[in-house]
């Protein structure tokens, strides 16, 4: 089955700098990479999510990278702010009915 | 209406006790799951519905019973829980369930089982 795995598992940032969180992904027919944002106690969220057949994608403050050669993805959350502070997990789908996750990675933007 | 809804928010229950956990959604979605997660891991995916019908079921004991009455619901039924069951179950739904499918998710029932 698919394995991804999740870097780094903790990251401290100060409030206005960049975060990168990475992921890799093992089956290539993956072809769905959501990210989710989980702040304590709440439920996951999708926050974006990019389809195997786009590179990048922007969303504001956030973007996600696919480099499908070299089977990883990446988020990047410019100009941080407090409320970005939350766990982030990253997900490989290639049914749909199956998401793999990441083991998440606890993001914390320092005031 | 764009929300996945789960009830109760938390539930507190004995070994012998026996308890249900509500999912709805009226998205028109026609797949439904059940996770569970502990602290500060991800999610790990118990039952997926797909079209009210059982589709995978990721070897979780006997004790978790689910069940689609229809497209708008899924419950899980528990019982004899053991303490190691206590976590977070979340419940999500997609459109159809098929590649490129987002998956969104409900706010959880918290249980704890003593």
């Amino acid at each position: 089955g698919e394995n991804v795995e999740q870097h780094p598992s903790t990251l401290s940032v100060q409030e206005g700098d960049s975060a990168v969180i990475k992921c890799t992904y093992s089956d290539s027919a993956s072809n769905y990479f959501p990210w989710y944002k989980q702040e304590l106690g709440k439920r996951p969220q999708l926050i974006i999510d990019i389809r195997s057949n786009v590179g990048e994608k922007k969303d504001q403050r956030i973007a996600v990278t696919l480099n499908k050669t070299a089977k990883h993805f990446s988020l990047h959350i410019t100009e941080t702010q407090p409320e970005d502070s939350a766990v982030y997990f990253c997900a490989a789908s290639r049914t749909g009915n199956q998401f793999y996750f990441g083991t998440g990675t606890s993001l914390t933007v320092i005031p | 209406d764009t929300e996945v809804t789960q009830t109760p928010k938390h539930l507190v229950m004995g070994m012998t006790n026996k308890k249900s956990l509500k999912c709805e959604q009226h998205m028109g979605h026609r797949a439904m799951y059940w996770y569970k997660q502990k602290a500060k891991k991800p999610p790990e995916l118990m039952f997926v519905y797909s079209y009210e019908k059982l589709s995978i079921n990721e070897s979780v004991p006997s004790r978790f019973s689910p069940e689609c009455p229809n497209s708008s619901l899924l419950n899980l039924h528990l019982h004899a829980l053991q303490p190691e069951d206590s976590a977070l179950y979340l419940c999500a739904s997609s459109q159809v369930g098929k590649a490129g499918d987002t998956q969104y998710f409900g706010p959880g029932t918290r249980l704890t089982v003593l």
